[in-house]
């Protein structure tokens, strides 16, 4: 059964810092994974998606990479900035050719001015 | 403009008193998604479809129903709520044929209190 697990729970860093979230899965066999942020008390909104077979995607300040063969992305934000500040997701589509979706517990990340 | 839509929005309701939580998309997207995010637990799919007349359970399905009619709306009707379904509730869509999905698209959630 797959499992996600995205550490650290929780992060707090200084404006302007660069930083690096963590999800690990442990079946290495997906079609997909993707990368949301969630405001609290808000819904989820996807950041980047990164099919199995790409290494990585860019969105803005935003960088994803995938590696499947040890079950492992990474999501990297460069120049943080207070406005950052929320939970970062990572959820798989496993590829047995269903429409499940496992999620991650995410990591809430806060950005000090 | 593109989104999910979820009615209600907040809803407080007694045990047992049957309930219905409606999802709408208007990207004519294949797949649809409920999921329930609870503290400590994250998010965890109830059902999903993955067209019209096509539904199958997630990983937390009991006590929970859905039916896909039409392809823009995928109802979640509690029969029977009970307290252990308090929960905060999100639909998604994306497009996707043959399981191969893409980006989900999430509505804005349904607090749901079961007394």
């Amino acid at each position: 059964k797959q499992e996600v697990t995205q550490i650290p729970a929780a992060l707090s860093v200084p404006e302007g810092e660069n930083l690096v979230l963590n999800c690990s899965f442990t079946d290495s066999a997906i079609y997909n994974l993707q990368w949301f942020r969630q405001d609290p008390g808000k819904g989820l909104t996807s950041l980047l998606l990164i099919q199995s077979s790409q290494r990585e995607q860019t969105s803005g300040r935003l960088n994803a990479s995938l590696d499947k063969s040890s079950g492992r992305s990474t999501l990297y934000i460069a120049a943080s900035q207070p406005g950052d500040s929320a939970t970062y997701l990572c959820a798989v589509h496993g590829s047995s050719n269903t429409g499940k979706l496992i999620f991650g517990q995410g990591t809430t990340l806060q950005v000090k001015p | 403009e593109a989104q999910v839509t979820q009615n209600p929005r907040y809803l407080i309701t007694v045990t047992g008193k049957k309930l219905t939580v409606t999802c709408s998309q208007n990207m004519n997207h294949e797949y649809m998604s409920w999921y329930r995010q609870d503290p400590g637990l994250g998010l965890r799919q109830i059902y999903y479809s993955m067209n019209v007349e096509v539904t199958d359970k997630g990983d937390v399905p009991e006590g929970y129903k859905v039916s896909r009619k039409e392809k823009r709306n995928f109802p979640l009707i509690l029969e029977s709520p009970s307290p252990n379904q308090t929960s905060l509730y999100f639909c998604a869509s994306s497009m996707g044929t043959s399981g191969r999905m893409g980006t989900q698209y999430f509505g804005p959630g349904t607090r749901l209190l079961v007394l």
